[in-house]
């Protein structure tokens, strides 16, 4: 049973454009919506977070858009760069001390 | 970085004998977690700790125990390893029940 649902599996996306990662959650009691990194090697880290009181937030080119009602939330890369080749997780938490994955997206970005 | 260390971080074994993997942290945050990657279901959650000798169990619990007798320290075991259980083992810790996770780098275990 996957509580956090991600798509798209893998996203091709040129140089400079807009790549556009969304997760689906099913718990309402989940109230923090961190979104993770992952380099090849490495573990991940964390890149950016939402919580529910906001529908947006923005850090640099990374953008969280959270729609409650709907139960969804979106990881927006502007202007991506071929450094942001990496796996992004969505993930979520909420009255447990639990942090659930999503499947997880595997993004090239090419010159 | 976190101060995390993940030992071994890469290790071949056969079907039936016990594993313990060590995650160590330099960083006296609270909470500990084992997750382990696999393509195609992303980073679930084995086992958590939320505190020295207080652990609890994840997502996908079956065939692992942990023990954690100092705030440092978290281990896995895996008593009998069977090959469902190859699989990329990563650690994380976190100050907070709902903060940042910080990972360690990983340890990939293979069971021929």
């Amino acid at each position: 049973q996957q509580q956090v649902k991600q798509s798209p599996q893998s996203l091709i996306v040129q140089k400079g454009g807009i790549s556009i990662i969304n997760c689906a959650y099913e718990n309402t009691a989940f109230d923090y919506f961190p979104w993770y990194q992952q380099f090849p090697g490495k573990g991940p880290a964390l890149l950016i977070a939402i919580r529910p009181d906001v529908s947006e937030k923005k850090e640099g080119r990374f953008t969280i858009s959270f729609n409650k009602s709907a139960k969804q939330f979106s990881l927006h890369i502007m202007d991506s760069q071929p450094g942001d080749s990496a796996t992004y997780f969505c993930a979520a938490s909420g009255d447990t001390d639990k942090l659930i994955f999503g499947t997880g997206t595997r993004l090239q970005v090419f010159p | 970085d976190a101060g995390i260390t993940q030992s071994p971080r890469h290790k071949v074994t056969e079907t039936g004998t016990p594993v313990t993997l060590r995650c160590h942290q330099t960083e006296n945050h609270r909470y500990m977690y084992w997750y382990r990657q696999d393509p195609g279901h992303g980073l679930r959650l084995i086992h958590y700790s939320y505190g020295v000798k207080d652990t609890d169990k994840g997502e996908v619990s079956d065939g692992y125990s942990v023990s954690r007798s100092k705030t440092e320290d978290f281990l896995l075991t895996l008593e009998s390893a069977t090959s469902s259980q190859t699989s990329v083992y990563f650690c994380a810790i976190s100050e907070l029940a709902t903060g940042e996770l910080f990972f360690g780098e990983g340890s990939r275990l293979t069971v021929l």
